[in-house]
């Protein structure tokens, strides 16, 4: 079955950087687009990023571009976010979602599988 | 940027009962409308896409309506495993979510 691993979080003082990883498994992972999707604390769901199955293809949400890069591994099945210049309200829990169409434009599908999340907390 | 606007934002009713949940968006999203369920603690489950499609084991008394602006979720009778929070999403113009419908024990 579908797994989703993500992992990396932790607390890091504003300013400073930091790189979750999403370990999937349960499926070919080159075949689809993958995504970020964040949760505040208490809060509503926030897409954050999105990259095509062969990471040719990348798009940010306003609130994280130019300070977030999202990239992929095929060959180890990984995802992954680099996340820069963090703020207080990057705070959250962060999602990866695998889409749900096979070799698809990543901005024409949904969030098929979630993994369980990895909390990032910015604070000084 | 597409605005969902949910309503209510908190629907309370009693096992077997159905449940009926609002979604409104600023623009149309033609068809291009998910609703996800997210329980206390874990990741989101996909219920429907497209507006009216099941996903892949989702039983049948979740069903989805609507187009353009105007979406609907229902639970025909409710369990006690769906009381949880109901998020609909749209991907016609990049990916938002709306605000969340908490569906709670009366």
């Amino acid at each position: 079955q579908v797994q989703l691993v993500e992992s990396g979080g932790g607390v890091v003082q504003p300013g400073r950087s930091l790189r979750l990883s999403c370990a999937a498994s349960g499926f070919t992972f080159s075949n689809y687009g993958m995504h970020w999707v964040r949760q505040a604390p208490g809060k509503g769901l926030e897409w954050v990023a999105v990259i095509s199955y062969d990471g040719s293809n990348k798009y940010y949400a306003d609130s994280v571009k130019g300070r977030f890069t999202i990239s992929r591994d095929n060959s180890k099945n990984t995802l992954y976010l680099q996340m820069n210049t963090l703020r207080a309200a990057d705070t959250a829990v962060y999602f990866c979602a695998k889409g749900n169409v096979i070799t698809g434009p990543p901005m024409a599908e949904y969030f098929q599988h979630w993994g369980q999340g990895t909390l990032v907390t910015v604070s000084s | 940027e597409i605005v969902l606007t949910q309503s209510p934002a908190t629907l309370s009713l009693s096992p077997g009962e159905r449940a009926t949940l609002s979604c409104r968006a600023s623009q149309s999203v033609s068809n291009y409308l998910a609703w996800y369920q997210q329980k206390p603690g874990q990741a989101p489950r996909l219920l429907i896409y497209d507006a009216s499609n099941r996903a892949t084991g989702i039983p049948a008394r979740f069903s989805g309506s609507g187009s353009g602006t105007d979406f609907t979720l229902t639970i025909s009778s409710l369990e006690p495993e769906d009381f949880a929070v109901y998020y609909c999403q749209q991907r016609s113009n990049w990916f938002t979510f709306g605000p969340g419908t908490k569906v709670d024990i009366k």
